[in-house]
């Protein structure tokens, strides 16, 4: 099993829709979990990060790590057009040297 | 303030040649990080530096792959011979380690399509 797990989509939703993107993880010792964003021939930009278990909010995202299920989510209100992108999940490595992706939910929003 | 820098954005090339990947981390920053990414198997790590010194090459495919870090501000992944099962885009990140974190900033990245 891979350590990271993502449904790679694609997901395609109105503008102004409500977008949830998953990810699970297998390793119960990762301590906190990052959501990078990625448009399309871009590299990967940092969008949220949130420890342990709970909700992190800013603007329009939240994030949420549910550690007993081992499940991690990002939440997007009011999606935008802007939006339309590869969304990662990640967290570090047990030996904190680099960090462990997902494969990426690719998101579409139509205006 | 200039982001990671990497070159070239796009290569092409045949079959065993060599392909040499550039990379120039954000001034300051002590960890780089080299990745592959495809569709199959998303973005996996190749091999992490800190302070120049290579600390994690288990991501290295195989001998065919090498990296260097020169200096603080500079690093290459070399290919050599190149295989058509090595196009993917490579990109390079950097951090400031032991800071906050941990946040990796990623270049542009740099497509490599060998026939």
């Amino acid at each position: 099993q891979k350590e990271v797990e993502q449904d790679p989509g694609p997901l395609s939703v109105p503008e102004g829709a409500i977008v949830s993107l998953n990810c699970t993880y297998s390793n119960s010792a990762f301590q906190y979990f990052m959501w990078y964003r990625q448009y399309s021939r871009k590299g990967p930009e940092l969008l949220m990060y949130t420890y342990s278990s709970g909700n992190k909010e800013d603007g329009r995202f939240t994030a949420q790590v549910d550690k007993s299920s081992k499940y991690i989510s990002l939440f997007i209100r009011d999606s935008q057009p802007s939006d339309s992108a590869t969304y990662l999940c990640a967290t570090p490595n047990q030996a904190g040297t680099a960090l462990i992706f997902g494969k990426g939910t690719t998101l579409s929003v139509s205006s | 303030d200039a982001g990671v820098i990497q070159s070239p954005r796009h290569e092409v090339t045949e079959m065993g040649q060599e392909v040499t990947l550039r990379c120039k981390p954000i001034s300051g920053h002590n960890s780089l990080f080299w990745y592959r990414q495809t569709m199959m198997r998303g973005l996996e790590l190749l091999i992490y530096f800190n302070n120049n010194v290579p600390i994690d090459d288990s991501g290295m495919p195989e001998d065919r792959f090498s990296a260097k870090m020169p200096n603080a501000s500079f690093s290459t992944l070399k290919i050599q011979p190149s295989e058509p099962r090595d196009s993917a885009v490579y990109f390079c990140a950097s951090r400031l380690a032991g800071v906050g974190t941990d946040t990796q900033y990623f270049g542009p990245g740099t497509r490599l399509t060998v026939l």
